[in-house]
């Protein structure tokens, strides 16, 4: 079974401009998370989706961050204008589904993103 | 509201000596699950074990257990026989069963290093 694809792997960017990253969660997995990890830091949950719709978007900073999910499949997280504390991995993650607190959430390798 | 602490920022241990990683955690739920991930310096999270609420036994895999301490609020993470590959980053984490949400809540993580 495949992973959690993401990519790009790294991007470096100035700030005030935009980055967009993509995520593939792995195949059957209804919930779909975005986390922020800002490095020494554990992760910080950004949205997260249930097949195409957003279910918790309480920490995503919507002045420049948006995502979307609209095949309930792949996700796109989008940020714009990019700041200098925008720096940090992007880790997106998925699960079978929410209803359960049991269900392990997998996540894939990250996007570091460098904002100069 | 959630909240996970880990307050070993680093812990060091030799190679095949056991080494015991803290993690206690709040909440009101009466259900939810505890988990522990490894990420490495590349940067992917890594599923190691969980322990729900109401697991009457200690969570096992292979190498890793879970001390679960219900009355306490704790769920430490014991690796044994401790090996090189082991030095990564280790994230204590909780995922509650009420909340809309259920994303992940992480701790700060603790380092460690294991020497030969």
């Amino acid at each position: 079974e495949a992973g959690v694809a993401q990519s790009p792997r790294y991007k470096i960017i100035e700030k005030r401009q935009s980055v967009a990253f993509w995520c593939n969660p792995i195949s059957g997995h209804a919930t779909l998370y975005w986390y922020q990890q800002i490095l020494g830091q554990g992760p910080k949950l950004l949205i997260q989706f249930q097949n195409n719709g957003v279910v918790d978007d309480s920490q995503l900073p919507k002045d420049r961050f948006s995502a979307e999910r609209l095949k309930g499949v792949d996700s796109t997280l989008k940020i714009q204008p990019a700041k200098l504390e925008d720096s940090a991995v992007y880790l997106c993650a998925s699960s079978r589904d929410r209803s359960s607190s049991g269900n392990t959430i997998y996540f894939g390798e990250g996007s570091w993103l460098t904002v100069v | 509201a959630q909240k996970i602490t880990q307050t070993q920022p680093g812990m060091f241990v030799q190679e095949k000596e056991a080494v015991t990683l803290d993690c206690t955690y709040d909440t009101s739920d009466p259900s939810y699950g505890l988990f522990w991930y490894k990420q490495p310096s590349s940067g992917e999270m890594i599923f190691l074990i969980y322990q729900g609420s109401y697991d009457q036994q200690n969570a096992t895999e292979g190498r890793y257990s879970l001390n679960f301490q219900k009355a306490r609020k704790s769920a430490n993470l014991v690796i044994s026989a401790s090996q090189l590959g082991d030095s990564a980053m280790y994230f204590c984490a909780m995922r509650g069963a009420n909340q809309a949400g259920t994303a992940l809540i992480f701790g700060k993580g603790t380092t460690l290093s294991v020497s030969s």
